[in-house]
């Protein structure tokens, strides 16, 4: 398995353009998870997915967007990009949330610069 | 609401001292809990977790947390660090039946060698 992959590793962005962060798992898990991580600050939930088809917001979801079409593919889109959100982005998934010690499985992360 | 408190934000060590690194977190219901750890230039990956019986749990490479109820935290310990255990270490909080994973803002340990 190749667990929770993760692309690009890198981007640099200019004020106002838009992408894609695309996320995927080969694990079969149920939930899967959207992150970013600012120094100091630990990591914020920006959208979470129970399932295909069913996402909803974290704390911090503005200027974010994403779909859940697959199980295995969770993108994150980013419409008008901002330096606020210059950040390292993780990607994260478990098999089902809530059950006693599941572990969550986290990508490489992308790190996103908004000039 | 959830939270979980890392009150060391960074701590340096010489090879061989002890390690401990403090996690609070409030939740009045049944939780699980972990550690874990990002090496510099990975990704975070699992050190230990506990969700039940003995509150003391072993985890790789020589961790282990203790569990106490009665003060809501779940410190990390090791007994002798070593100069490849530099890294970020971040606790987290899961309620039972919930999706949400509430993290602490991380423990930057450098380790001098």
């Amino acid at each position: 398995n190749a667990g929770v992959t993760q692309t690009p590793k890198f981007r640099i962005l200019k004020i106002g353009q838009s992408m894609t962060l695309q996320c995927a798992q080969d694990m079969n898990h149920n939930y899967m998870y959207w992150y970013r991580q600012d120094p100091g600050m630990g990591l914020k939930l920006i959208y979470y997915s129970v399932g295909a088809g069913i996402t909803d917001k974290g704390e911090v979801p503005n200027g974010y967007n994403v779909s859940r079409s697959t199980t295995e593919d969770f993108p994150l889109r980013l419409e008008l990009a901002a330096p606020s959100q210059t950040s390292v982005y993780f990607c994260a998934s478990t098999p089902v949330s809530g059950r006693a010690g599941d572990t969550q499985y986290f990508g490489p992360g992308t790190r996103l610069t908004v000039l | 609401a959830q939270s979980v408190s890392q009150h060391n934000h960074h701590v340096i060590l010489s090879e061989a001292a002890s390690l401990e690194l403090g996690c609070n977190y409030s939740y009045g219901g049944t939780v699980n809990l972990f550690w874990y750890v990002q090496y510099p230039g990975q990704h975070l990956q699992l050190l230990l977790k506990y969700f039940s019986g003995d509150p003391l749990v072993k985890g790789i490479k020589g961790f282990e947390a203790e569990f106490i109820k009665s003060k809501f935290s779940f410190n990390l310990r090791k007994p002798s660090v070593q100069w490849s255990d530099t890294a970020e270490y971040f606790c987290a909080v899961n309620a039972q039946g919930t999706y949400k994973y509430i993290f602490g803002t991380g423990t930057r340990l450098k380790v001098l060698a």
